[in-house]
């Protein structure tokens, strides 16, 4: 799977979009971009992937650049419990194999 | 739909002892995944299942650890003669087949202490 890069950590002001950002410079044709997040003492929770086009769900917005070279995470209105690790991922189409995590971006959102 | 169960939620043991972890998939999800998580590092892909099928192990899971799924249903996951280094937590995930990229949902884990 293609290796993605994001930043350690943002602060978002409750109320306000929380724009993520992930780089995936290297992504080939047949992957998809994930994104999961993490809570602290609780399993990852999966939030949307996307292809190409761009996907919305009731959790977020998945913005994927023409070039797919990188993708933006929206939270629309972000509240205290958004405050998480969240995981850009890189995978290939069929899904039957494992996810590489890195180390996510440490989202805080801030009263 | 009642999610990824998994059991126990910690364990706390003896180094030298044996272990095993249990995790119960969503119910008509064939593949099943068991990662290993360390603190402050993103979870690390052990092993996959399509129904009872191993069909993927990483060079992280040592002749130590050993993963069943009898009957593509449950799965169990045992570690023998614990080491310090085995504590970590253990997360299992599962996702079904079908059109286009199926995403994996995590249960929420067994905490293994190695004393």
């Amino acid at each position: 799977d293609a290796k993605t890069t994001q930043p350690p950590s943002m602060d978002c002001a409750e109320g306000r979009a929380a724009n993520l950002p992930c780089n995936h410079s290297t992504i080939s044709g047949n992957e998809y971009v994930y994104w999961y997040r993490q809570i602290h003492s609780q399993g990852p929770q999966y939030i949307i992937h996307g292809l190409k086009n761009n996907e919305t769900n009731e959790m977020a917005s998945l913005i994927i650049t023409e070039d797919r070279k990188s993708s933006t995470l929206i939270l629309p209105h972000a509240t205290l419990r958004d405050t998480a690790v969240y995981y850009c991922i890189v995978h290939s189409g069929g899904g039957a194999d494992g996810l590489t995590f890195g180390k996510g971006t440490h989202l805080i959102i801030q009263p | 739909d009642t999610g990824v169960s998994q059991d126990p939620r910690h364990k706390i043991t003896k180094r030298g002892q044996n272990v095993t972890f249990r995790c119960d998939p969503i119910s008509e999800h064939n593949r099943l995944y068991w990662y290993r998580q360390t603190l402050g590092q993103g979870p690390e892909f052990l092993t996959y299942f399509q129904n009872e099928a191993q069909l993927e192990k990483s060079r992280l899971l040592s002749d130590r650890f050993s993963a069943e799924r009898p009957k593509g249903s449950f799965s169990t996951l045992e570690i023998q003669r614990t080491e310090q280094g085995d504590s970590a937590m253990y997360l299992c995930a599962s996702s079904a087949t079908g059109w286009g990229n199926q995403p994996q949902h995590f249960g929420d884990g067994t905490r293994l202490s190695i004393l």
